[in-house]
Order: C-alpha cells, then structure tokens, then sequence
C-alpha cells in the first residue's frame, strides 16, 4: 500500500543533543511538509518542499532544519532540542496543489520526541 | 492570516446520539476545506473534503459536512456514533492566497468520546 512512513515512532534525546527523524513515501508526491503538533495544540506548519524548492514557514525557529535528498525522503534536523521542542512531529506529503482543485496531504504516524 | 476555530474541545456522547461539531474560518477568499480524524494511536485520516459544488459533503463511515459560505462554517456531523467514533477531530483549512497553495491551517482539534 501507498504510504507515509516515519522514523522512529518515538524517540529520546538529551537537551541540546542533535537529533534527525526521518520521512519516506511511496506516494511520489511532489510535495512534503513537516507540522508540529503539541499536546492539545494543532498540527504547526513547520516548512514544506515542492519537489527540492524548500519552503520555511516564517515563525519556525533556526534549530530546525530539513532535507530532502530525493523524492522519496525528508528528514527534520533539530540541532539543539530544547525541553520546548518535545512533541510530536508529523510528516505529510501531497501532490502538486497548482494541478488540482485541493490541497489534500497523507500523513504519516508521527514521530513523539522527549527531551530529556 | 487564515485560521481555523473549533468551538469545542472535548464533546461526550453515548452510542446513536447525533452529533455536530463546529468549525469556523477566517478567510475571505477561495478556500478548501477538510476533516480530518485521528483515532487513538494512529494517523491523521481525510474524513471528509469540500473544494466546489455541492456544499453538503459526504465522507467515510457515514459523516457528512456543510459548508456555509455566509456563515465561514464547515460543520461536521453525523446522524448516529458508534463507540468506534472515538477520535479526535481536526478541522483544517486551505486558502487559495495567490502566494501559496500549500499551507493547510488546522483547528485545535475536538476530542469526541463516545460511550457504549
């Protein structure tokens, strides 16, 4: 089946140790985006990329940064987690929303980051 | 900027009761127009979608949603819930800004708890 896969479901990590959690699909869409989700908080836009054009939302802070090698991945980098950043982190993908009518994203399972 | 209000953050219903949940935007323009339901444990879902025509939309597992372009509503319902609604419920909003398409903006979410 067509999916959205992330890597690892949960993860720890010590204050300001850097740590990456990775995206992949089997969708081949053009489009990936990376939400921050606190608990009873909506899904946060933190950047997207249309295809390798990244695109950083004004409010996302510095300590995160994001890569997409090619098609099928996107990582999220945070270079120095503070206890503010623990939360869950969404990857969703979709396809160009210029071609169609709507802009409908898949997510994926999430990746729950402690910071200890 | 757009953004999205969900009146109510924890609805608690039993089995066959009705049930609407309310969502409101702010946008004057173009806009599409989402739910999506997280059931415990997993991923966000698509629930159900309005980008043109008929304004009463009808999604999976018997939900449907009016958009109310005078109203900036987009509520969700359903005649009947079964404990197996239990979920949380976003409601999400992506407007046509000329700049970019891309950015779904999300609700805080309603937690519905059904009981049996």
């Amino acid at each position: 089946d067509a999916m959205v896969i992330q890597n690892p479901r949960y993860q720890v990590t010590q204050f300001g140790k850097p740590v990456t959690l990775s995206c992949s699909q089997t969708l081949n869409h053009n489009v990936m985006y990376w939400y921050q989700q606190k608990s009873s908080q909506a899904p946060k836009l933190l950047f997207h990329y249309y295809d390798k054009d990244f695109n950083n939302e004004a409010d996302t802070p510095d300590n995160f940064q994001s890569r997409r090698p090619n098609t099928s991945f996107c990582f999220l980098d945070i270079r120095s987690p503070g206890l503010g950043d623990a939360a869950m982190y969404l990857c969703a993908t979709s396809r160009d929303p210029d071609r169609g009518a709507y802009n409908e994203q898949f997510f994926g399972p999430g990746t729950r980051l402690t910071v200890l | 900027a757009q953004s999205v209000s969900q009146h109510n953050h924890h609805v608690i219903l039993s089995e066959a009761a009705s049930l609407e949940l309310g969502c409101n935007y702010s946008y004057g323009g173009t806009v599409n127009l989402f739910w999506y339901v997280q059931y415990p444990g997993q991923h966000l879902q698509l629930l159900l979608k309005y980008f043109s025509g008929d304004p009463l939309v009808r999604g999976i597992k018997g939900f449907e949603a009016e958009f109310i372009k005078s109203k900036f509503s987009f509520n969700l319902r359903k005649p009947s819930v079964q404990w197996s609604d239990t979920a949380e419920y976003f409601c999400a909003v992506n407007a046509h800004s000329g700049g970019s398409n891309y950015k779904l903006t999300f609700g805080k979410g309603t937690l519905l708890t059904v009981n049996p």
